[in-house]
């Protein structure tokens, strides 16, 4: 199985900062990375498909990029309503595999 | 609006049995393939098991092979997991998925239900 890590596992930021997450995969998925966002007691939301593609309604201060084996999400001007946990996950082949999380804290 | 909604859950003892279920609408069910996917809460997520649309392909977790059996009825719109043999490591929040496409390979998962918990405990 394809092995997702994620860093950092946490994360204290504030209102207005611009913050990076990154996950690497322990063989190259070709761009096939999304990213998620959940929030306590709600299922996953995508965010981010295929390394880069904005997912629908979602703001575009969120953005994604990277190729082979690492890939990164980055918040450009964090809002309230960003603070949560954030999930990678390949869906490269089978099985699809998460990350471990990285859960983004008010500072 | 695409709404997904499991049930089936419950405190359950080691090694019995237990029936999800997910009731699907807003989209045509049978274009779609549907996954499982479960976390432990507060933790992290697993895939649990994936059915094509017309059933022809399922795929499982190692964690999961031989004791789940994944399975939907296109005529109610609804998608189902069969779980024996349960462990208390099977302990879980189960959501059932669908992906952003009809692509049988699409594992971008878009929807999701609000899930339903499953405690496996003596």
């Amino acid at each position: 199985d394809i092995q997702m890590t994620q860093s950092p596992s946490f994360l204290s930021a504030s209102v207005g900062d611009r913050v990076t997450i990154t996950c690497r995969a322990s063989q190259t998925i070709t761009g096939y990375l999304n990213w998620y966002l959940q929030k306590p007691g709600k299922a996953p939301k995508l965010l981010i498909h295929d390394a880069s593609g904005l997912q629908s309604g979602v703001p575009s201060r969120f953005s994604g990029g990277g190729s082979g084996t690492d890939y990164s999400l980055t918040i450009s001007s964090l809002q309230p309503e960003d603070f949560a946990t954030y999930f990678c996950q390949h869906s490269h082949g089978n099985p699809p595999t998460f990350g471990q999380g990285t859960r983004l804290e008010i500072k | 609006e695409v709404q997904l909604v499991e049930s089936g859950g419950g405190l359950i003892q080691p090694g019995r049995s237990l029936r999800l279920s997910c009731a699907a609408s807003g989209f045509t069910f049978e274009d779609y393939a549907m996954h499982w996917v479960r976390q432990v809460p507060g933790k992290g997520l697993e895939w649990v098991s994936s059915l094509s649309g017309d059933s022809g392909r399922l795929d499982y977790a190692e964690s999961v092979k031989g004791r789940f059996s994944i399975s939907r009825d296109n005529a109610k719109n609804s998608l189902y997991l069969q779980m024996n043999n349960l462990r208390p490591e099977d302990t879980a929040l189960y959501y059932c998925a669908r992906p952003r496409s009809n692509s049988p390979y699409d594992k971008n998962f878009l929807y999701w239900g609000q899930g339903t918990l499953v405690t496996v405990s003596s």
